[in-house]
């Protein structure tokens, strides 16, 4: 079955960083593209960054835009997220996601449990 | 950026009810929508894809529709497991986007 796990999170500073690690298995992970999606205890759900199935295409909100960077190793059926410069409002549980289908739009399928940031001094 | 509105924010309804959840975005995304429903302390579950497709083992009691801005998740007979918080999200154009979410609770 479809496993995401995610790992990594913590407490750290503003302005610290931070990396999370999504491991994957029971799918062909190469073969979908992977998203994160965050969400503050208590509040909504916001889309925060997606990585195509090969790893070329990368795509940002707003919000973590120059901050924060997906990558992927196909090779350990992992997914990563590198957190730079983080804010208070970073805080958050983080949701690593797979797409469903491998086209170019998808909803999700699959959710990991989530990991926790928490951003502060 | 393409904006999701969903409403009403908070819905109170009782076992057996019909309920309906709209969701409007700020300009057209054709049928590129999905639901999602999340329970207390749980993650965010699939429900319907392009607007209208039940996802794989969602009772059928789900059902999507709408295309362009506007969107309808109805539950045709809420049970108590259907008491959640529920998302719409775009999938049109970058950056996705998500409803502010619908709580259903129990009257």
């Amino acid at each position: 079955q479809v496993q995401l796990v995610e790992s990594g999170g913590g407490v750290v500073q503003p302005g610290r960083s931070l990396r999370l690690t999504c491991a994957a298995s029971g799918f062909t992970f190469g073969d979908y593209a992977m998203q994160w999606v965050r969400q503050t205890p208590g509040k909504g759900l916001e889309w925060v960054t997606v990585i195509s199935f090969e790893g070329r295409d990368k795509y940002y909100a707003d919000s973590v835009r120059g901050r924060f960077t997906i990558s992927r190793d196909n090779s350990k059926d992992t997914l990563y997220l590198q957190m730079n410069s983080l804010r208070h409002e970073d805080t958050a549980i983080y949701y690593c996601a797979k797409w469903a289908e491998t086209a170019a739009r998808s909803h999700v399928d699959y959710w990991g449990q989530g990991t926790l940031v928490t951003v502060s001094s | 950026d393409i904006q999701m509105t969903q409403s009403p924010s908070t819905l109170s309804a009782s076992v057996g009810d019909r309920v309906t959840i709209t969701c409007r975005a700020s300009q057209s995304i054709s049928t590129w929508l999905a639901w999602y429903r999340q329970k207390p302390g749980k993650v965010p579950q699939a429900l319907i894809y392009k607007a209208s497709n039940l996802e794989s083992e969602v009772p059928s009691r789900f059902s999507g529709s709408g295309s362009g801005t506007e969107f309808t998740l109805t539950i045709s007979s809420l049970q108590p497991d259907d008491f959640a918080t529920y998302y719409c999200q775009q999938y049109n154009s970058y950056p996705l986007t998500f409803g502010g979410g619908t709580r259903v609770e129990i009257k």
